[in-house]
C-alpha cells in the first residue's frame, strides 16, 4: 500500500545543531508539505514543493529550508536549532490537480531543542 | 489572507449526544475547498471530508454530518449518537483552489465520556 513516512518519530537536539527530519511518499504524488504543531495555533505551513527542483516559503519558513531531488522525498532541514522549534512536525503529499488534491499526512515527528 | 477559526476549543459531552463543531472561514477566492481532519490521542491527522465551494448540498457519512452554509461562510460537522472513540481533535481547513496549500483552524478537542 502507498503510505507516507516520517524518520525520525522522535528527536532531541541541543540549540544550534543542524537537524534534518526525513518525509518519503510513495504514492507519487507531485506536491509535498510541511507543517508545524503548535498549541494554539493549529498547523502551519513551513515550506512547499509542487514537483523536483520546485520548493517556496510558507507561513513560517524563517530558520528552514528544503530540498526536492526526486518525488518520494522533502527533507526539511532545520539550519541553526532554537528552542522556538521545539514543535510536532507533519508532512504531508497530495496529488498535483486543477482543484487541488487532498493532502495526506506522515505520522509526524516530535522535535525537542533544548 | 485566508483565515479559519474554530471558535471551540474543547467540547465535553456524554456517550450518545451529539456533538456540533463549529468553522468560519475568510476567503477572496470564489473557489476554494474546505476540509476536516481527526487527530486521535495517538497524533495522526485523518482526514475525514473534502467539500468545493461549488458544492453546497449537506453530507452525511454514517454517525458524521457536514453542513457548509457559503451565506454565513461556516463549514459545521456534526458528530451524531457520540462515542468514546471519537473523542480527539478536530481540524477545519481551507485551500486555494490553485496551490493547494492548506490554512488549519486551531482545531477543537473533543472529549466523549463513557
Amino acid at each position: 500500500d502507498a503510505e507516507i513516512t516520517q524518520s525520525p518519530r522522535h528527536k532531541i537536539t541541543e540549540t544550534g545543531r543542524q537537524v534534518t527530519l526525513a518525509c518519503h511518499q510513495t504514492w507519487n504524488h507531485n506536491n509535498m508539505f510541511w507543517y508545524r504543531q503548535d498549541l494554539g495555533h493549529g498547523l502551519r505551513l513551513i515550506h512547499y514543493s509542487y514537483g523536483v527542483h520546485d520548493t517556496n516559503k510558507g507561513e513560517v519558513s524563517d530558520g528552514y529550508s528544503v530540498s526536492r531531488s526526486n518525488t518520494e522525498d522533502l527533507p526539511l532541514t532545520l539550519e541553526s536549532a532554537a528552542s522556538s522549534q521545539t514543535s510536532v512536525y507533519f508532512c504531508a503529499s497530495s496529488q498535483a490537480s486543477p482543484g487541488g488534491g487532498t493532502q495526506y499526512f506522515g505520522p509526524g515527528t516530535r522535535l525537542t531543542v533544548l | 489572507a485566508q483565515k479559519v477559526t474554530q471558535a471551540q476549543t474543547e467540547i465535553s459531552v456524554v456517550e450518545k449526544e451529539d456533538v456540533t463543531l463549529d468553522c468560519v472561514y475568510e476567503t477572496r477566492d470564489t473557489t476554494y475547498y474546505l476540509f476536516w481532519y481527526k487527530q486521535p490521542p495517538s497524533g495522526e491527522l485523518v482526514f475525514l471530508i473534502r467539500r468545493n465551494s461549488f458544492d453546497e448540498q449537506n453530507e452525511i457519512s454514517g454517525r458524521y454530518s457536514w453542513n457548509f452554509q457559503k451565506s454565513t461562510s461556516s463549514f459545521n460537522f456534526t458528530i451524531t449518537a457520540s462515542q468514546v472513540v471519537d473523542s480527539a481533535v478536530y481540524f477545519c481547513a481551507l485551500s486555494e483552489a490553485a496551490g493547494n496549500k492548506l490554512t488549519f483552524g486551531g482545531g477543537t478537542r473533543v472529549l466523549v465520556k463513557p
